[in-house]
């Protein structure tokens, strides 16, 4: 069974600070990989996913993440941070067979500071 | 275009109670999903169906648990009787069957069991 391990509970960051996320996964098969983010009291919303191809992906917003398959990683970077981005973010897997199910990983809460 | 909608928002009941959730899909998506959301957890999948059949329910704690989504449209998921530890909350997503990974999640339905 596949599984999503998200580090970083909470960070906390002033405004125009780098971010970085950090989002291992087990599965040892063809894995389709996604970013989603929750705005205060908003629905999940999509912020980028990984297919195959280019392992740099860019999304919305400003953000981006990079698949290193040697390390089951797909870590979400921002360069500089804004107020709007505190929100919940969740990084997801499906494996691809077929089911398109994602599985996720427990999200780490960004609080940006003014 | 009009989102997934899901009633009611917000749902307090006592344990060994019945409670019902409702989702309307965007329409033409004929996958819909429900995924439960435990505070401090990322979504887990409890059902996906394809227009009105089951694809895959292999995680829906059955003896409490049931989904049906008649017609094809609209889904209903109903816990009976509760727990505690079904406060959560239960987010349906639909996506078109040509591009299944084209999740729209709605806003979810809080459930607390007291």
């Amino acid at each position: 069974a596949q599984s999503v391990s998200q580090h970083n509970h909470h960070v906390i960051l002033s405004e125009a600070a780098s971010l970085e996320l950090g989002c291992n996964y087990s599965y040892g098969g063809t894995v389709n990989l996604f970013w989603y983010v929750q705005y205060p009291g908003q629905h999940l919303q999509l912020l980028l996913k990984y297919f195959s191809g280019d392992p740099l992906v860019k999304g919305i917003k400003g953000f981006e993440a990079e698949f290193i398959k040697s390390k089951f990683s797909f870590n979400l970077r921002k360069p500089s941070v804004q107020w709007s981005d505190t929100a919940e973010y969740f990084c997801a897997v499906s494996s691809g067979a077929g089911s398109y199910q994602l599985t996720f990983g427990k999200g780490t809460k960004l609080s940006v500071i003014p | 275009e009009a989102g997934v909608a899901q009633s009611p928002r917000y749902k307090i009941i006592e344990k060994r109670q019945s409670v019902a959730f409702w989702c309307n899909p965007i329409s033409g998506h004929a996958t819909l999903y429900w995924y439960q959301q435990i505070l401090g957890q990322g979504p887990k999948l409890l059902i996906q169906f394809q227009n009105n059949g089951v694809v895959d329910d292999s995680q829906l704690p059955k003896d409490r648990f049931s989904a049906e989504r008649l017609k094809g449209v609209d889904s209903t998921l109903k816990i009976q009787p509760a727990k505690l530890e079904d406060s959560a909350v239960y987010l349906c997503a639909s996506s078109l069957v040509g591009d299944p990974y084209g999740y729209t999640f709605g806003s979810g339905t809080r459930l607390t069991v007291v």
